[in-house]
């Protein structure tokens, strides 16, 4: 069965760089989200679409920012990149038309900023 | 605000002994909540995933029971074995489209 992808799966950047991360969700599902896992923190949520409209907002930092594409993949794009931004990035998606509307995760991008 | 709390934080047992994560929320509002495993350094698997309406779920040595209006839920582990080794991490969902409010998991070390 098809699964949540991420790319790039490994990223380094440097302090003050931009970074763009991709999520591809499973085929007809109608909902992302983003979420950030620092370094032995817990997951914490940043942001989610539902057919290509933002429908809630966490701990985003305005640093960053995310859309959905007509195609339903969503990137998240990282501006003025900091040390504290390393993190493993996880993207999930969901359909609300299925039962339990479970949440998938993908493997995550692993962002390091030096 | 949901907070979930996961007691232990860590936890190291003999192979082959039965053992029980905690978990709890503190607003028993959940649409529902899901257990995962996250080895070192890699992505969340979803072990189990119960419904506010149900009781519990089983998958193979794993049971997740959840008490609802108590706001809390329990994975049960039997015959553990070295594989287990990871970090168990319990998530709640406030609503059907909602984000998953998670706990700092609990680290468990199975030795042979």
């Amino acid at each position: 069965a098809a699964g949540v992808i991420q790319s790039p799966r490994h990223l380094i950047k440097e302090k003050r760089e931009t970074a763009t991360l991709k999520c591809y969700p499973i085929p007809r599902h109608d909902t992302v989200y983003w979420y950030q896992q620092g370094p032995g923190q817990d997951p914490q949520f940043l942001i989610s679409f539902y057919e290509k409209m933002q429908s809630d907002k966490g701990s985003i930092p305005d640093r960053f920012s995310a859309q959905q594409f007509s195609d339903y993949h969503s990137e998240l794009n990282m501006s003025s990149l900091e040390l504290g931004d390393s993190a493993l990035y996880f993207c999930a998606s969901s359909s609300t038309i299925n039962l339990f509307n479970k949440q998938y995760f993908g493997p995550g991008t692993r962002l390091t900023v030096t | 605000k949901q907070e979930v709390t996961q007691i232990p934080a860590a936890l190291s047992v003999p192979e082959g002994e039965n053992l029980v994560l905690n978990c709890s929320f503190t607003d028993s509002a959940i649409y529902n909540l899901q257990w995962f495993r996250q080895d070192p350094g890699k992505g969340l698997t979803s072990l189990l995933l119960i419904q506010s309406s149900q009781r519990e779920q089983t998958s193979g040595r794993l049971n997740a029971s959840l008490d609802k209006s108590s706001g809390r839920s329990t994975l049960y582990i039997a015959a553990s074995q070295p594989g287990d080794s990871a970090t168990y991490l319990c998530a709640v969902r406030e609503g059907s489209q909602g984000n998953l409010i998670f706990g700092k998991g609990t680290k468990l070390s199975v030795k042979p």
